[in-house]
C-alpha cells in the first residue's frame, strides 16, 4: 500500500520568515494530494490540495508544489503569522469513483515565534 | 449544516468492555471512514464505506466494526477494548466524485484503563 513520509517532524520558524515541508509518497498511482493543518485539541481541516495533473497551486500565502517523477510534494507558507503555528499534515489517495482513501504522513509541528 | 457529528467527546472504557463510537453527516456525503491520531504517528484509516451497505477495511482494522446501514451514519464499534486501543478517534466524510475533499468531525478521545 501507499507509504507516506514526511520532514521535518518540528520546524521553528521567525515571524515574517518562509516555512517548506517536505513529502514523499511511494505508490507512484497516487494522483490526489491534500494538506490539513491541525491546530490543538482541534479537527484536520483541509488547507489546500492538488491533483497530479497539476504542479502547483497557490492559495494567498499558502502553496503546494508537486512533483510527479521524484513522488515528492511540498507546502510552502510565505510570511508566516503566528496564527499558523499547529501541526500540518501531508496526504496521498488514489482518486476512484468509490472514494478517497488517505493515506498521512507523521505530521510537522510548526511554531512561528515572535 | 452541522458537517460531520460524533458522539461522545470523551470516553473512558474498562479493558473488556465494549461501546460504538457515533458518526453522522449531513452533507449526503457517499464516503465515510475512521481514522485514529496517536502521537507520532499520523492518522491511520481503520475501516470506510464506499456508500450504504459497502464497508471495508482500512489499514488498522483490528478489533473494530462498522456498518452502514444509511448514508447519513457510519458507527465504529470496539468488540473488547484494549490499552492499545487508547486514541483520538475522527470520522470524515467526503463525496465520492468531483471535489474529493474531507471533512473531519471534532473527534472522540478514547482512554481504555
Amino acid at each position: 500500500g501507499e507509504n507516506v513520509e514526511q520532514h521535518p517532524s518540528t520546524l521553528s520558524v521567525q515571524e515574517g520568515d518562509s516555512a517548506v515541508i517536505k513529502c514523499t509518497y511511494s505508490d507512484s498511482a497516487s494522483n490526489y494530494f491534500p494538506w490539513y493543518k491541525q491546530e490543538l485539541g482541534k479537527r484536520p481541516q483541509l488547507i489546500i490540495d492538488i491533483r497530479s495533473n497539476v504542479g502547483e497551486k497557490k492559495d494567498q500565502r499558502i502553496a503546494v508544489t508537486l512533483n510527479k517523477t521524484a513522488k515528492h510534494f511540498s507546502l510552502h507558507i510565505t510570511e508566516t503569522q503566528p496564527e499558523d503555528s499547529a501541526v500540518y499534515f501531508c496526504a496521498a489517495s488514489i482518486l476512484t469513483g468509490g472514494g478517497n482513501k488517505l493515506t498521512f504522513g507523521t505530521g510537522t509541528q510548526l511554531k512561528v515565534e515572535l | 449544516n452541522a458537517g460531520v457529528t460524533q458522539t461522545p467527546k470523551f470516553q473512558v472504557l474498562k479493558t473488556g468492555q465494549s461501546m460504538t463510537l457515533q458518526c453522522a453527516q449531513d452533507m449526503n456525503h457517499e464516503y465515510m471512514s475512521w481514522y485514529r491520531q496517536d502521537p507520532g504517528m499520523g492518522l491511520r484509516l481503520i475501516h470506510y464505506s464506499v456508500g450504504a451497505g459497502i464497508t471495508d477495511q482500512g489499514e488498522v482494522p483490528n478489533g473494530y466494526n462498522v456498518s452502514r446501514s444509511t448514508t447519513e451514519d457510519f458507527p465504529l464499534r470496539l468488540l473488547s477494548a484494549a490499552p492499545s486501543q487508547t486514541s483520538v478517534y475522527f470520522c470524515a466524510s467526503s463525496y465520492s466524485r468531483g471535489r474529493k475533499a474531507t471533512t473531519f468531525g471534532s473527534g472522540t478521545r478514547l482512554t481504555v484503563v
